[in-house]
This record gives C-alpha cells, sequence and structure tokens, in this order.
C-alpha cells in the first residue's frame, strides 16, 4: 500500500515568517493529495488540495507544489498569522480507492 | 450547508463493553469512512461505506464494524473494548467515491 511520509514533525516560526511542511509518498498511482489543518479539539478541516494534473495550487497565503517525479509535495504557508497555529496532515489517495495514507502530522506554532 | 456531525462527542467506557458511534454526512454526501486518531499511530483508517455498501476496510480486528443507512448516516460499532481502543474517531464524508474527503469533529472515547 501507500506510504506517506510527513517532515518536520514541528516546526516554530516568527509571526510574518513563511512555513513549510513536505510529503512523500511511495504509490506512483497516487493522484490526489489533500492537506488538513486540525486544531485541538476539532476534526481535520480540508485547507487546499491538488491534484496530479496540476504542479501548483495556490489560495492566498496558502499554497502546494506537486512533483510527481520526485514523489513529493510541499505545503507552502506565507505570512504566518497566531491563527496558523495548529497540526496539519498531508495525504494521498490513488485512483483505484477512496482509501486515504496520512502523515503523520506537524505541529506548527507561529509565535507571535 | 451544514458539516459532518458525529454523536456523541465524548464517551467513556469499561473494558468489555460495546459502543456504537453515529455519522452523519454532509447533505447529498453518499460516501462516508471511518477514522481512528491516536497520538501514537496517527490517523489511521477503519472503513468506508458507500451506497450502504462497504467498499474498503483498513487493518484492524473484526471488533470494529459498521454500517450505513439508506439515508447516508453511518454507525460504527466497537464490541469487547479495550484499553487500547481510547482514541478519537473520526467520520469523513464525500460526494461519492474518490472525492475530497470532509471530517467530523470525532467521538472522544475514553476505555476505563
Amino acid at each position: 500500500g501507500e506510504n506517506v511520509e510527513q517532515h518536520p514533525s514541528t516546526l516554530s516560526v516568527q509571526e510574518g515568517d513563511s512555513a513549510v511542511i513536505k510529503c512523500t509518498y511511495s504509490d506512483s498511482a497516487s493522484n490526489y493529495f489533500p492537506w488538513y489543518k486540525q486544531e485541538l479539539g476539532k476534526g481535520p478541516q480540508l485547507i487546499i488540495d491538488i491534484r496530479s494534473n496540476v504542479g501548483e495550487k495556490k489560495d492566498q497565503r496558502i499554497a502546494v507544489t506537486l512533483n510527481k517525479t520526485a514523489k513529493h509535495f510541499s505545503l507552502h504557508i506565507t505570512e504566518t498569522q497566531p491563527e496558523d497555529s495548529a497540526v496539519y496532515f498531508c495525504a494521498a489517495m490513488a485512483s483505484r480507492g477512496n482509501q486515504f495514507y496520512f502523515g503523520t502530522g506537524t505541529s506548527l506554532t507561529v509565535i507571535p | 450547508k451544514a458539516g459532518v456531525t458525529q454523536t456523541p462527542r465524548y464517551l467513556i467506557k469499561t473494558r468489555g463493553q460495546q459502543v456504537t458511534l453515529s455519522c452523519s454526512p454532509i447533505s447529498g454526501h453518499r460516501s462516508v469512512s471511518w477514522y481512528q486518531q491516536t497520538p501514537g499511530q496517527g490517523l489511521q483508517f477503519l472503513f468506508e461505506y458507500f451506497s450502504e455498501t462497504q467498499r474498503n476496510k483498513g487493518n484492524f480486528p473484526g471488533r470494529f464494524s459498521g454500517r450505513q443507512f439508506s439515508n447516508s448516516r453511518s454507525e460504527m460499532n466497537v464490541s469487547t473494548l479495550e484499553l487500547g481502543d481510547s482514541a478519537l474517531y473520526l467520520c469523513a464524508s464525500s460526494l461519492a467515491h474518490q472525492e475530497t474527503q470532509y471530517f467530523g469533529p470525532g467521538t472522544r472515547l475514553l476505555v476505563l
């Protein structure tokens, strides 16, 4: 099955700086890559996603890049704010199934 | 549109008991997936239901079971609870198979 690795496990940045979280996957058939943000006591919330026919996608301060050849994708958050502090999960899904494989999560802390 | 709802939000049980958790998907969504989230194992896929049929199953023992009703609402049941079953159980719904998943707030189960 698919194996998704996520780095770093913890990340601290100063408010206003950028944050980058990276994920790699093993199954070349994976073609859909969502990112979720999970705040304390809540379920994961979809923040951005990308499909394999696209190399980059942006939504205001958030962007995701995908390199299918290298099998890695990254989340970029610019101009970070304290409310960006949360745990972020990447995931991958192959076209043959509806099972998402999740990374182990990155705990992001934005220091005011 | 209302999001995914899960009941109950918190539950305390003792070893050997059984428990049933409920999930109501977003209106119009026909696929429901269940996940177990623990600090040590992260997000692990339990099973997915689509049109009342189980489409996928993760690597969990037979004590974990589920079902989906004609209105797409889903329940999962855990029999003969063990201490290790303590976790946050998340439900995610999607329009159809292989579509973007949206998570509910989860049910936090504590087994004593």
